[in-house]
């Protein structure tokens, strides 16, 4: 089935660093979400998407909805030591799947610089 | 504040053995979803429900059924529990309309380990 691309795999930042990453689809989307997971515990949502073009924010976090409806993009500005974790984008398909359902990518690996 | 919870955080099972997991959510939503978590695979879909006594299969449902008898509560079930079945169990839960209808929220998961 569908999968989304989700880059980088992992990255190091050390505090006060700006993050960026991001999510491509083959298949046009009208919805983007952005989850974050700390270890043993479940995905929390931090951004919902539904418009391309759309620039959203949340504190430091901003996730835009690509203009070709087939990417997005989550920036963390001057991150902090509990900005490590996973982040997870999600979508879904403009002409697929069942109601609800979410495409997920395999997230990117937040860690902080030794 | 909106809650989705699971009935164990850890649970640790025999190869054989028949389990339950149990999830609540008392946000009111239609839709439910059971996903597996695994290193390097990410979220897979098992199974999901879009209404009391309704589920439909997900991508991989093999060796998996569900139940939905009330509209808050959604269990899965491994009939007979096997070792690569030992994986991280996430449910969600979403609304069927409005705004928010594509945002799925977790619980906080359950580590299963089939012996």
């Amino acid at each position: 089935g569908q999968q989304l691309n989700q880059s980088p795999q992992s990255m190091f930042i050390q505090e006060g660093e700006d993050v960026s990453m991001n999510c491509t689809s083959s298949s046009i989307f009208n919805t983007w979400l952005w989850y974050k997971q700390d270890p043993g515990e479940g995905p929390v949502l931090l951004i919902a998407l539904y418009k391309a073009g759309e620039l959203t924010s949340n504190g430091r976090l901003t996730a835009q909805f690509g203009i070709t409806r087939k990417d997005s993009f989550l920036n963390i500005s001057a991150s902090i030591p509990s900005d490590v974790g996973i982040y997870f984008c999600a979508g879904r398909e403009f002409y697929g799947g069942s109601q609800g359902n979410l495409i997920f990518g395999k997230g990117t690996k937040l860690s902080v610089k030794p | 504040d909106v809650k989705v919870t699971q009935s164990s955080r850890y649970l640790v099972k025999r190869t054989g053995e028949k389990v339950f997991l149990e999830c609540v959510q008392d946000m009111d939503h239609e839709n439910m979803f059971w996903y597996r978590q695994d290193p390097g695979l990410g979220l897979r879909l098992i199974y999901f429900s879009y209404d009391v006594k309704m589920k439909e299969k997900g991508d991989i449902p093999e060796g998996y059924s569900v139940s939905r008898e009330k509209k808050e509560r959604f269990s899965l079930i491994l009939e007979s529990a096997s070792t690569n079945q030992t994986s991280m169990y996430l449910c969600a839960s979403s609304p069927r309309q409005g705004a928010s209808y594509n945002e799925q929220f977790f619980g906080p998961g359950t580590r299963l380990t089939v012996l």
